[in-house]
């Protein structure tokens, strides 16, 4: 099956400061992405689709000016967590698939802490 | 918007034995797909099971298997002859046509040796 990678795997930032989380898709080329959040023994939330080119849209309740996406390229996606607060500590996860094609693909997930 | 619904937080099955995972979705779209995933400890997601939701023959694959009741709304997995490497938590998981998963709030399957 297809792959779909995520770095870093876990990564510890202050408070206030900005992380960067990348979604990378191995061997196909992917016009869209899509960013979940997970809290500790909850499940999946969806909290945007990242569209390669053009602006993502955010679930309802998703700050966009928080949680910065850019698709630069077919192949990867990026999750900037600004000003980032221990709320925002959480379990992120992309998914990816082939175009024309209804299967995705889970990255490994992200372990954000911030404290 | 849709919703999907579990509601079994947690299950137990004897090793060998068999055990069923309920799982109902709310949903206006006519095309859709229907999955249950396993997530271990490593949190990585695991498909175990696919269904398109025009398709009546419910999906097999191997020892998991499924009830999809597109008039009722309802995606059950069983899962036969459990092994002990089947203890995950188990989300099901309705997509719809743009690729975007909506999950439900998962059941915690334990399987006892």
């Amino acid at each position: 099956g297809a792959v779909v990678s995520q770095h870093p795997s876990w990564v510890i930032c202050k408070s206030g400061t900005s992380v960067k989380i990348e979604c990378r898709s191995l061997d196909f080329q992917a016009t869209t992405m899509f960013w979940y959040r997970q809290f500790p023994k909850q499940s999946l939330m969806l909290m945007a689709t990242s569209n390669e080119g053009s602006k993502a849209t955010y679930e309802q309740g998703v700050e966009k000016d928080k949680f910065l996406i850019n698709h630069a390229s077919l192949t990867l996606s990026t999750l900037t967590v600004t000003s980032a607060h221990p709320e925002d500590s959480s379990f992120y996860i992309c998914s990816a698939g082939p175009p024309s094609n209804y299967e995705q693909y889970f990255g490994p997930g992200t372990r954000l802490t911030v404290t | 918007a849709q919703t999907v619904t579990q509601s079994q937080p947690e299950m137990s099955v004897q090793e060998a034995e068999t055990v069923t995972l309920s799982c109902t979705y709310d949903t206006s779209e006519s095309n859709y797909y229907l999955f249950w995933y396993k997530q271990p400890p490593s949190r990585q997601m695991i498909l175990v099971i696919r269904q398109e939701a025009y398709k009546q023959q419910n999906a097999t694959e191997n020892r998991f298997s499924v009830n999809f009741q597109k008039a009722a709304k309802s995606f059950s997995l069983k899962i036969s002859d459990s092994q002990l490497g089947d203890t995950a938590m188990y989300f099901c998981a309705f997509m719809n046509m743009g690729n975007q998963f909506y999950f439900g709030t998962g059941t915690s399957l334990t399987v006892i040796p």
